[in-house]
């Protein structure tokens, strides 16, 4: 069964550096997206891309995210400059289209440890 | 902007029993109510979905119920197992972009 891949696993950096977080969506899948999770709390939308741009972002992803389709697999979310807050775990997750009942298949996350 | 509320945070029952997990939201516009199990290590698995057209469905030892009109909706598993053991979450869409998730239920089944 296909499924969203995502690398690393885990992820230790200090504050104020970059990180680059990798997800492989399911490979007929047109829709990605990232979602965050901080211990104990929701887990949150990000942002959503298709056809190589932002299709939806929220509060959250501010200036110091972006996100990336470098080539016809990755779809990578880059903090530029990463905070204590930043701290999570993070989900990718595909769709094969967006309709009004769309399931988002995801991926197994990164945990991102900020100290 | 939607808000999705979930109880109860925990819950422990007997293998056998039912267990029932109740979730609110607050955007009438949500048409979409998916419910993902998260093991251990993993992501979310969709274990049930339900659109807003229908008031319940089911598949196998799982239920979703919704409730259109108090805007809830809730997870029913009978005949519950060990394997059944995992953080699950709720989660209401508008036209199936953004997904707005609960706090999750971590269930436990004793064996």
């Amino acid at each position: 069964e296909p499924e969203v891949t995502q690398t690393p696993s885990h992820q230790v950096t200090q504050m104020g550096q970059e990180v680059i977080l990798r997800c492989v969506p399911i490979s007929n899948h047109l829709y990605f997206y990232w979602y965050r999770q901080i211990l104990g709390q929701k887990v949150e939308f990000l942002v959503s891309f298709y056809n190589n741009e932002i299709s939806e972002k929220s509060e959250i992803f501010d200036d110091q995210f972006s996100v990336e389709r470098p080539d016809g697999s990755n779809f990578t979310l880059k903090i530029r400059s990463t905070k204590l807050e930043d701290s999570a775990m993070y989900f990718c997750a595909s769709s094969e289209e967006v309709s009004s009942y769309n399931e988002q298949f995801f991926g197994p996350g990164t945990r991102l440890t900020v100290l | 902007g939607e808000n999705v509320e979930q109880h109860p945070s925990t819950l422990s029952v007997q293998e056998g029993d039912s267990a029932v997990i109740k979730c609110t939201y607050s955007d009438s516009a949500s048409n979409y109510f998916p419910w993902y199990k998260q093991e251990l290590g993993k992501g979310p698995q969709l274990i049930i979905d339900i659109r807003s057209n229908v008031g319940e469905k089911k598949d196998q030892r799982i239920a979703v119920t919704l409730n259109k009109t108090a805007k809830h909706f809730s997870l029913h598993i009978t005949e519950t197992q060990p394997e059944d053991s995992a953080v699950y979450f709720c989660a209401a869409s508008i036209q199936g972009n953004q997904f707005y998730f609960g706090t999750g239920t971590s269930l436990t089944v004793i064996p």
